[in-house]
């Protein structure tokens, strides 16, 4: 089993449609990283969080340390926000562990 | 600040040649990671840094893979007599662990590598 594990693999959803992307851990950590990459293009930082919530424009993160659990949101979806979302946690030792992604397509 | 800097782009060899990858993080940013990508995966960690010393590299990673950081600035990857399954995008990230920072990553484009 991978130490962080995301859902949905692959998303498709219409313009404007809320989007939740899950997020499920295993280890002890110190921060949680939800990361953004475009097809072809390098991976760019969302959040960087340890607790509660952040939120920057239409994206919201959340984190439920208890749980092992975050979510990250998009609210009123465009389709240039079609990416691929990763989120990584550090763990304790400060080594920063991937998930496999979430492919998110917004269909216009 | 231009943000990560990584070369080359785009590297192809063929199957027994080295090839290293450089990347300049930036200035001041104590912590390096060094990630390899493959189509349609995330990230899998391959090592990192604190300012020049290796904290950590990954089981993932043979012998024929090394890392260095000399001065605690620029990081080189060599892989020795690559082989085809090292085809991947090679990532790099920096960090800051000083206060006042946030410890948020930034990524370089990367460096993918084609081995024939």
């Amino acid at each position: 089993k991978n130490e962080v594990e995301q859902s949905p693999q692959n998303l498709t959803a219409q313009e404007g449609e809320f989007i939740t992307i899950n997020c499920s851990y295993s280890v002890g950590i110190s921060a949680l990283h939800w990361l953004q990459q475009h097809p072809g293009g390098g991976i760019v930082s969302l959040f960087m969080l340890s607790s509660g919530k952040k939120k920057h424009g239409r994206l919201i993160a959340t984190i439920n340390i208890q749980e092992k659990h975050s979510s990250l949101h998009i609210t009123a979806s465009h389709p240039r926000d079609s990416a691929v979302y990763i989120c990584a946690v550090e763990n304790r030792d400060d080594k920063i562990i991937f998930g496999k992604g979430t492919r998110l397509h917004i269909l216009p | 600040d231009t943000g990560v800097s990584q070369n080359p782009r785009h590297k192809i060899t063929k199957r027994g040649q080295n090839v290293t990858f450089r990347c300049d993080p930036i200035s001041e940013h104590n912590r390096l990671y060094w990630y390899r990508q493959t189509l349609g995966q995330g990230p899998e960690f391959l090592t990192y840094f604190q300012n020049e010393a290796q904290l950590e590299k990954s089981r993932l990673l043979s012998d024929r893979f090394s890392a260095e950081r000399p001065k605690g600035s620029f990081s080189t990857l060599e892989i020795q007599r690559t082989e085809q399954g090292d085809s991947a995008m090679y990532l790099c990230a920096s960090s800051s662990t000083w206060t006042g920072n946030t410890g948020e990553l930034f990524f370089g484009e990367g460096s993918r590598l084609t081995v024939l």
